[in-house]
């Protein structure tokens, strides 16, 4: 799997967008970009994923580079709860029966 | 959607006992079940993939005679730690895929927190 790189903390005002990063340079062409989330002392807690195109869902917005080198999620409204721990990786589809690798993360902090 | 469980969510054992914690796939069945742990301000590590029916493949450095898996059914895979020490406290995280259908995401169980004293 390709190995990714986000900033170790963000932090975000209550009602404004937050934009995590993450750089992702030496994904291949069948890696798919996942971001699943983890609110502290639980389980983690999958937010969105995408190929090249970008995506939306009820929880969050993923754009990715044409190059698809990095991407960006996008919560629209942040709320105090989504403070929480933000993990973005890349794998293949077909390897969806093998075990998630997750980094160390973005840690997001959002006050009111 | 689908929903992982895991029981307990909390508990402390004295050092030198066994702790089995229960990890379920409530309304999907899994074939496949990993075992992850979390230590404080640490990111999930995989202990181990639990296969249902076989046994399980176990990460480098995870002591395979010290953490018992088994995957007896299709929605139950357990983890027992045995002869625990306190270093062995850790958050411990399970997850499932649904076999049943090709989807690309793995459900979470809720943790639960592992205290040896």
């Amino acid at each position: 799997d390709a190995k990714t790189t986000q900033p170790p903390s963000m932090d975000c005002a209550e009602g404004r967008a937050a934009n995590l990063p993450c750089n992702h340079s030496t994904i291949s062409g069948n890696e798919y970009v996942y971001w699943y989330r983890q609110i502290h002392s639980q389980g983690p807690q999958y937010i969105i994923h995408g190929l090249k195109n970008n995506e939306t869902n009820e929880m969050a917005s993923l754009i990715i580079t044409e190059d698809r080198k990095s991407s960006t999620l996008i919560l629209p409204h942040a709320t105090l709860r989504d403070t929480a721990v933000y993990y973005c990786i890349v794998r293949v589809a077909s390897q969806a029966g093998t075990a998630l690798i997750f980094g160390k993360g973005t840690t997001l902090s959002v006050s009111s | 959607g689908a929903v992982v469980s895991q029981h307990p969510s909390r508990v402390i054992c004295k050092s030198g006992t066994s702790v089995k914690i229960e990890c379920r796939s409530l309304d999907f069945q899994a074939t496949t079940m990993f075992w992850y742990r979390q230590f404080p301000k640490q990111s999930l590590m995989l202990m181990a993939t639990s296969n249902e029916g076989s046994k399980a493949t176990y990460e480098q450095g995870v002591e395979k005679d010290k953490f018992l898996i088994n995957h007896a059914s299709l929605t139950l895979s357990t983890l027992t730690v045995t002869s625990a020490h306190p270093e062995d406290s850790s958050f411990y995280i399970c997850s499932a895929r649904d076999a049943t259908g090709y989807s690309y995401e793995q459900y979470f169980g809720p943790g639960t927190r592992l205290t040896v004293t």
